[in-house]
């Protein structure tokens, strides 16, 4: 089955400065990569995705990479803001037999010092 | 519109319980997913139900079940709890089977003492 490494678990940067979560899967089958925003006692929120036919992806200060031959992709945040912080999560998933089950990384903590 | 909903928002149990925890998916949307979220674990898929019929499960005993009603609604059941069962429980929904984006209801906080 599908394995997603996420890096690092925990991110500490100060507001101003830029973010970078990375992710690694292992089923070079896999299309499709949501990336998952969980703050504290909340749901989480899609904040971004790319599929397997696009290498970059961009939405105001949030953008995502993806490397197919690597199989990697990462979570850029620019300009971060205390608001920022939170637990982020990675997933990878593919259409199989019907099932598009994503396989999610274990998470990484980002905490935005003011 | 309304999000993903989900009831109850906490619980509490003794070991051996059983639990039934409720969701009911975006309107319009067919696939119901359900995860555990234990603390440091990240999330780990349980179940999949779309159209009624259960379509994947994930690697968990088979005190988890479930099911899904006509509307689309969905319980999750696990039978004989344990203290590891402690955890917070994510219902999402998406669009239809190949809905790529799911979309995450608040969860249920069970905690088993």
């Amino acid at each position: 089955g599908e394995n997603v490494e996420q890096h690092p678990s925990t991110l500490s940067v100060q507001e101003g400065d830029s973010a970078v979560i990375k992710c690694t899967y292992s089923d070079s089958a896999s299309n499709y990569f949501p990336w998952y925003k969980q703050e504290l006692g909340k749901r989480p929120q899609l904040i971004i995705d790319i599929r397997s036919n696009v290498g970059e992806k961009k939405d105001q200060r949030i953008a995502v990479t993806l490397n197919k031959t690597a199989k990697h992709f990462s979570l850029h945040i620019t300009e971060t803001q205390p608001e920022d912080s939170a637990v982020y999560f990675c997933a990878a998933s593919k259409p199989s037999g019907g099932s598009y089950i994503p396989t999610f990384g274990r998470g990484t903590s980002l905490i935005v010092h003011p | 519109e309304a999000g993903v909903t989900q009831s109850p928002t906490h619980l509490i149990k003794t070991r051996g319980q059983q639990v039934t925890l409720r969701c009911s998916p975006i309107s319009g949307h067919t696939s119901v997913y359900w995860y555990q979220q234990a603390l440091g674990l990240g999330l780990q898929f349980l179940l999949w139900y779309d159209e009624g019929e259960e379509r994947n499960r994930g690697n968990f005993p088979p005190r988890f079940s479930g099911r899904q009603f006509p509307n689309y609604s969905s319980e999750l059941n696990v039978n004989a709890l344990e203290l590891e069962d402690s955890a917070l429980y994510l219902c999402a929904s998406s669009l239809n089977s190949l809905g790529e984006t799911q979309y995450f209801g608040p969860g249920t906080r069970l905690l088993v003492l």
